[in-house]
């Protein structure tokens, strides 16, 4: 059974602190996506990581790419309050029919929800 | 915002009652998806489709039907509503020719509550 695993589930942070966000996946993909949730609202992405070593920045958010671990990353640094979501990493896995070799069938962790407190 | 809209926002209705909800799209993407959102289950899909008339299912799709008859709408039929289908149904659109990331881009989903 495909598992896509998120940890933590739940972090509470102080503004000006760094952490990591974990996201692990038990079936081959190169193809790796985070998504930013506000409360009540749709899905933002954030980053593609498309191969094995890549890594993105985006203002105090990197996410990085292990295929052969099987892992991607979200790193923060130096938290704020308006990074304050819940982060959802999603794995691509299968084919679709005609598709032309892209994959577009995301499996979805859990979620982290972030609090970012003074 | 990638041009998705999803209607209803909000309903509720009652068990044993038909509902359809509907995405539509002006982006011309090919590809379209409804997932729902329950708490600690994050997002899983219901139904997909490539194309016109093209769907197929996925994770969570017992329950559920979809159709799609033109490029930009996508419908989601509950044809017996129960209680374990209260959830936020997200509708989202995708296409590889657009971006080469093939990144899918969400609607603003629409909570529906069967009682």
């Amino acid at each position: 059974e495909l598992k896509v695993e998120q940890n933590p589930l739940f972090l509470s942070m102080q503004e000006g602190k760094n952490y990591t966000i974990y996201c692990n996946y038990s079936t081959t993909s190169d193809r790796l996506y985070w998504y930013r949730q506000d409360p009540g609202k749709s899905l933002e992405s954030l980053f593609v990581l498309l191969s094995n070593g890549a890594v993105k920045q985006e203002g105090r958010l990197m996410a990085s790419l292990d295929t052969k671990a099987r892992l991607s990353t979200l790193h923060i640094t130096a938290a704020v309050h308006d990074l304050s979501a819940t982060y959802f990493c999603a794995v691509d896995i299968l084919s679709l029919p005609n598709y032309g070799g892209s994959q577009g069938n995301l499996i979805f962790g859990k979620g982290t929800k972030l609090s970012v407190k003074p | 915002d990638a041009g998705i809209t999803q209607s209803p926002r909000h309903k509720v209705t009652e068990t044993g009652t038909p509902v359809t909800l509907r995405c539509h799209q002006t982006e011309n993407h090919r590809y379209m998806y409804w997932y729902r959102q329950d708490p600690g289950h994050g997002l899983r899909l219901i139904h997909y489709s490539y194309g016109v008339k093209d769907t197929d299912k996925g994770e969570v799709s017992d329950g559920y039907s979809v159709s799609r008859s033109k490029t930009e709408d996508f419908l989601l039929t509950l044809e017996s509503a129960t209680s374990s289908q209260t959830s936020v149904y997200f509708c989202a659109i995708s296409d590889p020719k657009v971006s080469h990331e093939d990144t899918q881009y969400f609607g603003p989903g629409t909570r529906l509550t069967v009682l």
